[in-house]
């Protein structure tokens, strides 16, 4: 079944920049989505089709992709964008969704 | 306002069966595909399966297909997941979101509150 890996933590300070990492294989060939979880909350999209923002989710929000990974950036980073971070795609080899392992961001 | 409300969560002995429902409202619930998503306690999201907007298509992980069933009612803007021989590892909160179109693209633009399963003894 279809992979996806990220790191487990990434610490931050505030007003830095704060980028996200998801390998999976062929992702080049993939559209990927991010969700941003808070504790107790929903998920909440905020980048897809690998880089595209849904209305009311900040330009700080970016998304890239290269080689065999997808990347989620955060710029000007705040306290309020401390969460768990997942990457997600549709692999259609399987008719699966894959979500990724999740990112603890640590605002520090 | 565009809304989803999942219920049937509780309490159930292993072996045995539950429904989750998902109401929809403030959007064309027959123009999206709909999934279910689940989350462990303490763990990351697993995707759990989707139904196409006209309920033509449905789609299981591995970990539950032969065992759930997602479906939908259209004309009562409701999503189901049929779950049966209810293991101790399907113990989450389900969760049920919509697909940013009508069949399966991935990504969920509006997702419920959330309805807790707890399969136990």
């Amino acid at each position: 079944s279809y992979v996806l890996t990220q790191p487990p933590s990434v610490s931050v300070a505030p007003g830095k920049t704060a980028s996200i990492s998801c390998g999976g294989n062929k992702i080049e060939s993939k559209s990927v989505h991010w969700y941003q979880q808070k504790p107790g909350q929903a998920p909440v999209l905020v980048i897809f089709y690998t880089s595209d923002r849904p209305s009311g989710i900040p330009e700080r929000f970016s998304g890239s992709k290269s080689g065999n990974m997808a990347t989620l950036t955060i710029s000007r980073v705040e306290a309020g964008d401390e969460a768990d971070y997942y990457c997600q795609v549709w692999d259609s080899s399987s008719d699966h969704s894959v979500f990724g392992t999740g990112t603890k961001v640590t605002v520090l | 306002q565009v809304q989803l409300v999942e219920s049937g969560g509780g309490v159930v002995q292993p072996g045995r069966s539950l429904r989750l429902s998902c109401a929809a409202s403030g959007f064309s619930f027959s123009s999206y595909a709909m999934h279910w998503v689940r989350q462990a306690p303490g763990k990351g999201l697993e995707w759990v399966a989707v139904i196409s907007n006209d309920g033509s298509n449905k789609y299981y992980a591995d970990s539950v297909k032969g065992r759930f069933t997602i479906s939908r009612e259209n004309s009562k803007n409701t999503l189901y997941l049929q779950m049966n021989s209810l293991r101790a590892e399907d113990t989450a909160v389900y969760y049920c979101a919509r697909d940013i179109a009508g069949r399966p693209r991935g990504a969920s633009d509006i997702w419920g509150q959330g309805t807790m399963v707890t399969v136990s003894s």
